[in-house]
């Protein structure tokens, strides 16, 4: 598609529940992204995936947090057991392939979808 | 380690005045620097980006911002404000290793434009 698509964009659970959100990324691009933005705050990093595998899952903040992009496109951010601190708008990005060394043009530039609000009550 | 600062929550102007949105960064390597804007219910753009061909970046919708090494600075700013610049905008800093990984955002300037 000609952004990144983010299903549902918004979505009202129970504490306890399971969730779960879906990101399209740009066709092409084989770098995928999660961050939260909590209300107020800038975007905090959760996940980075370079093709089906995540790269660096270092920011999901416990083991109730999990995503897979098993075909190397569309991604699933699952979230078990809720609790009303999960409450936050969910933001996926993408960006293309690396191109040239590294430390060339720096960081590549992220396109991001709308988010998916999310409400733990 | 990297940290960015976004000196004001909080920036009004009067349309066709200037527009000044600071940001301090600190990072143990050359940086690379984004600013992204955030319009209501709509998702994250790119505005511009400083790696380290030029100090001075212009970016989309007449925005520009100038990097100063001694300064640890990335201000964004823009001659004269419409009211479609009414936006949240996040000054944005990377490690030289160039993975989004190490993105940090900082907490955001919300900028109101009066008419």
């Amino acid at each position: 598609g000609a952004g990144v698509s983010q299903t549902p964009s918004n979505k009202v659970t129970e504490k306890g529940k399971y969730v779960e959100l879906r990101c399209d990324p740009i066709s092409g691009h084989t770098a995928l992204y999660w961050y939260r933005q909590s209300l107020g705050q800038g975007p905090e990093f959760l996940i980075y995936f370079q093709g089906t595998g995540a790269a660096d899952d270092s920011g999901l903040p416990n083991d109730r947090f999990f995503a897979v992009r098993p075909e190397g496109s569309v991604s699933t951010l699952k979230i078990q057991r809720t609790e009303r601190g999960d409450s936050a708008v969910y933001l996926c990005a993408s960006s293309p392939p690396p191109t040239g060394h590294p430390l060339a043009g720096g960081a590549n530039v992220l396109t991001f979808g709308a988010g998916s609000r999310l409400t733990v009550l | 380690a990297q940290s960015v600062t976004q000196l004001d929550s909080h920036v009004s102007v009067s349309e066709g005045t200037p527009v000044l949105l600071r940001c301090n960064y600190s990072s143990s390597y050359s940086p690379s620097l984004f600013w992204y804007v955030q319009h209501p219910n709509k998702g994250l753009q790119f505005l511009l980006k400083y790696t380290s061909a030029a100090t001075l970046v212009k970016g989309i919708n007449g925005f520009e911002a100038e990097f100063k090494k001694s300064e640890t600075s990335f201000h964004l700013t823009k001659p004269s404000a419409h009211m479609s610049d009414a936006a949240e905008y996040f000054c944005v800093v990377s490690a030289a290793s160039g993975s989004a990984r190490q993105l940090t955002f900082g907490s955001g300037t919300q900028l109101t434009v009066l008419p």
